[in-house]
């Protein structure tokens, strides 16, 4: 069964660093998306993206994220200068034209 | 901002009993409700999902109960096994290509 693939799976970093998650969704789909989850807290929203834009981004998703889609397949979540709170569970997911979405396992990043 | 409310944070459950959980929403634009399942350190994983245009939907020992009118739905696992506990959450969305809105999960444990 296809599924949506996040690289890395853990990324350790510092503080002011940039760094990028990385998606690849299910080939065939549409509408993409990144959630974050930090421990022991809902899973919230960040930015979804359709037709090579960005359609709808949350207050979290502030100046220093951003989101590519470079090469028609992989799905990218850039965090320009990461801070402490930026540490969490983030997960990337995918739909064809549904509102049932597919997850990818997470890349859980943490900022010392 | 908490459209989706999961009030319970855990559930305790003897194998071969019924599991019910329960969601809350407050946002009347959403008309598709779904379930996901979380292990640790993974994923989402989509159970199974409900138009508005319905009342119940049922998928082998899942069945979801929707009461548009009380804004409430609930998801009943019958009979419960030990490979359910996880954590469990409720999501809705306004259609497709938008976002999910979550709940903040349930813990289930089916004890054996």
């Amino acid at each position: 069964e296809p599924e949506v693939t996040q690289t890395p799976s853990h990324q350790v970093t510092q503080m002011g660093q940039e760094v990028i998650l990385r998606c690849v969704p299910i080939s065939n789909h549409l509408y993409f998306y990144w959630y974050r989850q930090i421990l022991g807290q809902k899973v919230e929203f960040l930015v979804s993206f359709y037709n090579n834009e960005i359609s709808e981004k949350s207050e979290i998703f502030d100046d220093q994220f951003s989101v590519e889609r470079p090469d028609g397949s992989n799905f990218t979540l850039k965090i320009r200068s990461t801070k402490l709170e930026d540490s969490a569970m983030y997960f990337c997911a995918s739909t064809v034209q549904s509102e049932k979405l597919f997850f990818g396992s997470g890349t859980q990043l943490s900022v010392l | 901002d908490q459209q989706v409310k999961q009030n319970s944070p855990s559930l305790s459950v003897q194998e071969g009993r019924i599991s019910i959980l329960n969601c809350d929403y407050t946002n009347s634009m959403f008309d598709y409700f779904l379930w996901y399942k979380k292990y640790p350190a993974e994923g989402p994983t989509f159970l199974i999902s409900i138009s508005s245009i319905k009342d119940k939907n049922e998928d082998g020992r899942f069945t979801v109960f929707l009461n548009k009118s009380a804004k409430h739905l609930s998801l009943h696992i019958v009979p419960s096994q030990p490979g359910d506990s996880a954590v469990y959450f409720c999501a809705a969305s306004g259609g497709y290509g938008n976002k999910l809105v979550f709940g903040a999960g349930t813990i289930l444990r089916v004890k054996s």
